[in-house]
């Protein structure tokens, strides 16, 4: 089953405390990226990656960090976590497809909701 | 800079017919998204607009102009289960990471 994966779901963690939230999908996608979801804010985008070892900032990168080393892994680090990163996030990955329409070939994970204290 | 806006939230009867808005200002354009999204849940692929036109999907279609940065999505014969969140996006690079809207919140009821 395509799917991609996120763990932890919940977390609930303290000021400072590095972590790290992790990505997985198992449909050889090259594009991979990260959301927050805040209320009112909608979907803001913090990092995204176009394939193994290139990552971009999205709008909203502060704070975060991410990596590439494979391709079906993205995950998100928190090296300081601060209590204004309490929030949902969101993985997503995305297949070029040869005739340039992403339909069905865009997946969101299931959502990490973090809470920092 | 991007700018997309819709309206935040929209009521509509089950059984009637429903457009939501979405206009946008971006630096490089490839395409809209339209996603739908439950409450606690992730948000779920539901169109891609690269031309401009009406594209139909079943129940929803969704439509384009790229001249005027405007598109709808257009629900037809609303369920109850309608009722969640819609997602207006911009691809900005043609790379199909989407950049969000606010989103709309459709309250559907009998």
């Amino acid at each position: 089953e395509a799917q991609v994966t996120q763990n932890p779901r919940y977390l609930i963690t303290v000021t400072g405390k590095k972590l790290t939230v992790t990505c997985s999908q198992n449909m050889n996608h090259e594009y991979m990226s990260w959301y927050r979801q805040d209320p009112g804010l909608g979907l803001r985008q913090i990092y995204y990656s176009m394939n193994v070892e290139v990552t971009d900032k999205g709008d909203v990168p502060e704070g975060y960090k991410v990596s590439r080393k494979e391709k079906r892994n993205f995950p998100l680090i928190l090296e300081s976590p601060s209590p204004n990163q309490t929030s949902l996030y969101f993985c997503a990955s995305t297949s070029v497809v040869l005739a340039g329409d992403p339909t069905d070939t865009q997946y969101f994970g299931p959502g990490t909701r973090l809470t920092v204290l | 800079g991007q700018n997309i806006d819709q309206p935040t939230e929209m009521t509509a009867t089950e059984g009637a017919i429903v457009q939501i808005n979405c206009t946008y200002q971006t630096s490089g354009f490839n395409g809209l998204f339209w996603y739908q999204q439950h409450a606690g849940e992730a948000p779920t692929f539901l169109s891609y607009n690269v031309l401009d036109g009406l594209e139909e999907k079943g129940r929803f279609s969704s439509f384009l102009s790229r001249s005027k940065g405007y598109s709808y999505l257009l629900l037809k014969e609303l369920q109850m289960k309608d009722s969640a969140s819609y997602l207006c996006a911009v691809d900005r690079g043609g790379s199909y990471i989407p950049t969000f809207g606010r989103g709309t919140s459709l309250i559907v009821h009998p």
